[in-house]
Parts: C-alpha cells; structure tokens; sequence
C-alpha cells in the first residue's frame, strides 16, 4: 500500500504570493491533518479534515485554508505569503474517525519564502 | 488546553548503550494516547511507540519501552541497545480521546546522536 504522498517536495515562493499544497492520503483513509514545522515554533496543528469537512482547527490566520475532496486527498492554500510562513509543512492521513487510528505522516513539503 | 514538554533539546548516546528521553504534559483531560515519534534527517515522522492513559501497563515495542506515570504526567521514552539508525530528532506528542479528530501535540523534540 502506498504511503502518503505530498507535492510538491519543495517550493519557492515570493512574499505576497499564494501557494497551494497537495496532500494525497493512503488509499482507504478519509482524514487529513495538516501541521507547519519551524525551528522556531515547532509542530503546529494547522487543520484537519474527515469526510470532506473541517472537522479542527489550530490557531493560525485566515490566509491559511484547506480543502478535502471526495477521494480523500488534501490541500492547503496559504495566501499573501509571509517571510515567516517558511517551514516544512506536513500532512498526516488515518482511516478512521477517532483516535484509535493510527496517524501516518507523509514526507512533506519544504516551502521557502524570500 | 494541552502542553507537551521535552527539556532536553539534546541528548547522545553510544552505540548498545541505553539512553532515556523525558517528556511531562500537561492535561486536564483523563482520556488521551500519548506517542513518540522519530523524525530522522530525511524529515519522515515515524510512529515509534504509543500509550493508552487507560493502561497502566507501559508500552514497548523491541527497543523502545515507555515508562507512563500518569498522576506525574510523565511519558520517558527508553531506547535500549542503541544503533546508528537510532540518530533522530524525537517527539512527544499528545492526542485526546474526549474530543473528536485527530489533532496532535507535539513538544518541542529531543535531538538524539548516537555514537559509534
């Protein structure tokens, strides 16, 4: 079975600009989280989404967004791009809708802003 | 709201030795897993170990042991006969089991280098 997959591996974008990451879960899975990795900040929960739906949300500005559709797969989208939105983002799938279910992380995707 | 703490930034190790990683969370909650994941340098998270709150028996899987204290909100990860693959950066991370999702919390991660 095929394991998360993200794209793009990386990403350079300009300040100001929007990018739109892609997160494909494992085959069966129908939950995506979401999750920003910074030196400075560490992991932190971006979103989640089961079934289509948001179902949590962490604490980060409105320029940040998802989408799940109907196959399950993911993306994200975060618009006027900042300096400090450079980070490894990561998304992480599971197959059910509690937390018994194990949570398999893809590899990620590095996004640099200059 | 939940908080994961890791204090040791670094840690190192020789190669067969034993190392443990400490981690406290703090949780007013009753029901919740607890994890370690390895992040080595290719930035793949792998689950390497995960516990119920509801066990009292702490979890181990080969190398890896937990020693749980759940009235100290305390989640030690022991790594026993430590191997070069070993080298990673570890995480401590929280999950609820009284709020729906699957929303983790992380601590701040232990850099773990194992010596030859």
């Amino acid at each position: 079975k095929a394991g998360v997959t993200q794209t793009p591996r990386y990403l350079i974008k300009t300040r100001g600009q929007q990018v739109t990451l892609s997160c494909s879960p494992i085959s069966g899975h129908r939950s995506v989280s979401w999750y920003q990795q910074t030196p400075g900040q560490g992991l932190q929960f971006l979103f989640e989404y089961f079934s289509e739906t948001q179902r949590n949300k962490g604490n980060f500005p409105g320029r940040f967004s998802g989408r799940q559709f109907s196959n399950s797969r993911s993306e994200m989208n975060v618009s006027t791009l900042e300096l400090g939105d450079s980070a490894l983002y990561l998304c992480a799938s599971s197959s059910g809708a509690n937390s018994h279910y194990e949570q398999y992380f893809g590899p990620g995707t590095r996004l640099t802003v200059t | 709201a939940q908080t994961v703490t890791q204090s040791q930034p670094e840690m190192s190790v020789q190669e067969a030795e034993t190392v443990t990683l400490s981690c406290t969370y703090d949780t007013s909650e009753s029901d919740y897993y607890l994890f370690w994941y390895k992040q080595p340098p290719s930035r793949q998270m792998i689950l390497v170990i995960r516990q119920e709150a509801y066990k009292q028996q702490n979890a181990t899987e080969n190398r890896f042991s937990v020693n749980f204290q759940k009235a100290a909100k305390s989640f030690s990860l022991k790594i026993s006969d430590s191997q070069l693959g070993d080298a990673a950066m570890y995480f401590c991370a929280y999950r609820s089991e009284e709020t729906s999702g699957s929303r983790l919390t992380f601590g701040e991660g232990t850099q773990l280098t194992v010596n030859p």
